[in-house]
C-alpha cells in the first residue's frame, strides 16, 4: 500500500532562517507525482511544490526547494529565508496518476520573529 | 484564479440529523474530491468523483454519499450525523488531464455533531 510519513509533527524556524520540512513516502509505483501543500491558519489550502518522479532535477520554486531522493523515498521541503507568512500546516502527499492522492499527517511550521 | 467555494464555513448539527455539504468550482474541473481532516491523521478521501454522476469511493466512505448532478457542483451527505464525524471537511478539484496533478482546495467546513 501506498503510504506517506512525516515524521515531525511541529517545526520551529528564525524569522530569515532556514528550515526542512521532512517526508518519506512507499511506493510501487515507477512514476508518480509528489506535492508539498501549503494550509496556513483559516484558508485554504495551495499547492507549494511539486516533483515529477522521472525528473532527477530537484523542483524550486523561488525560497522552496526540494531534495528528491528516488531511491531511498525521501522527499524534502526546504524553506530558506522563512517569513512570517510561511507559518502553517505542510503536506506532503503523493499520486501515482489514479486520483487517489495520499497524504502525509502534516507538519505544523511556526515561524519565530 | 480557480476558485472552490464551499457553503458552510461552520456548522453545527446534532446527533441523527441529516447534513450536506456543498462545493462549487468554477474551472469546468472535471475532477471533484472530498477530503476528511483530522490532527494526527492528515487528510483522508471520502469520495471523489472524475464526471457528472459518476463517483468512485475513497478510503473512509462508510456513513457519507455524494452526488454530482452538474459538473460544477459536488455534495456531500451524512446520512444520519454521529459524534465521530465532528471533523474538517475540505472539497477540492482538478483537471481530469492535468499532468501537473495540482489539487485546488476550498477553504473547508468545520463540522460539529453534538
Amino acid at each position: 500500500a501506498q503510504t506517506v510519513t512525516q515524521s515531525q509533527p511541529e517545526m520551529s524556524v528564525q524569522e530569515a532562517e532556514t528550515v526542512t520540512l521532512s517526508c518519506t513516502y512507499d511506493t510501487s509505483e515507477s512514476d508518480y507525482y509528489l506535492f508539498w501543500y501549503k494550509q496556513p491558519p483559516s484558508r485554504q489550502m495551495i499547492l507549494v511544490i511539486r516533483q515529477e518522479a522521472y525528473k532527477q532535477q530537484n523542483a524550486t520554486e523561488n525560497r522552496f526547494s526540494v531534495n528528491f531522493q528516488k531511491a531511498a523515498k525521501s522527499f524534502s521541503l526546504k524553506i530558506s529565508d522563512s517569513q512570517l507568512g510561511d507559518a502553517a500546516m505542510y503536506f506532503c502527499a503523493h499520486d501515482s496518476g489514479t486520483y487517489k492522492y495520499i497524504f502525509g499527517t502534516g507538519t505544523r511550521l511556526k515561524v519565530l520573529a | 484564479d480557480v476558485k472552490v467555494t464551499q457553503s458552510s464555513r461552520y456548522l453545527v448539527k446534532r446527533t441523527g440529523e441529516k447534513v450536506f455539504l456543498e462545493c462549487v468550482q468554477d474551472m469546468d474541473h472535471e475532477n471533484m474530491f472530498w477530503y476528511r481532516q483530522d490532527p494526527g491523521l492528515g487528510l483522508r478521501l471520502i469520495y471523489f468523483s472524475y464526471d457528472v454522476k459518476m463517483k468512485e469511493k475513497g478510503d473512509i466512505p462508510e456513513g457519507y454519499s455524494v452526488s454530482r448532478e452538474k459538473k460544477e457542483r459536488f455534495s456531500l451527505i451524512l446520512e444520519s450525523a454521529s459524534t465521530n464525524q465532528t471533523s474538517m471537511y475540505l472539497c477540492a478539484s482538478s483537471y481530469m488531464s492535468s499532468n501537473t496533478g495540482e489539487l485546488f482546495f476550498g477553504e473547508g467546513s468545520r463540522l460539529t455533531v453534538l
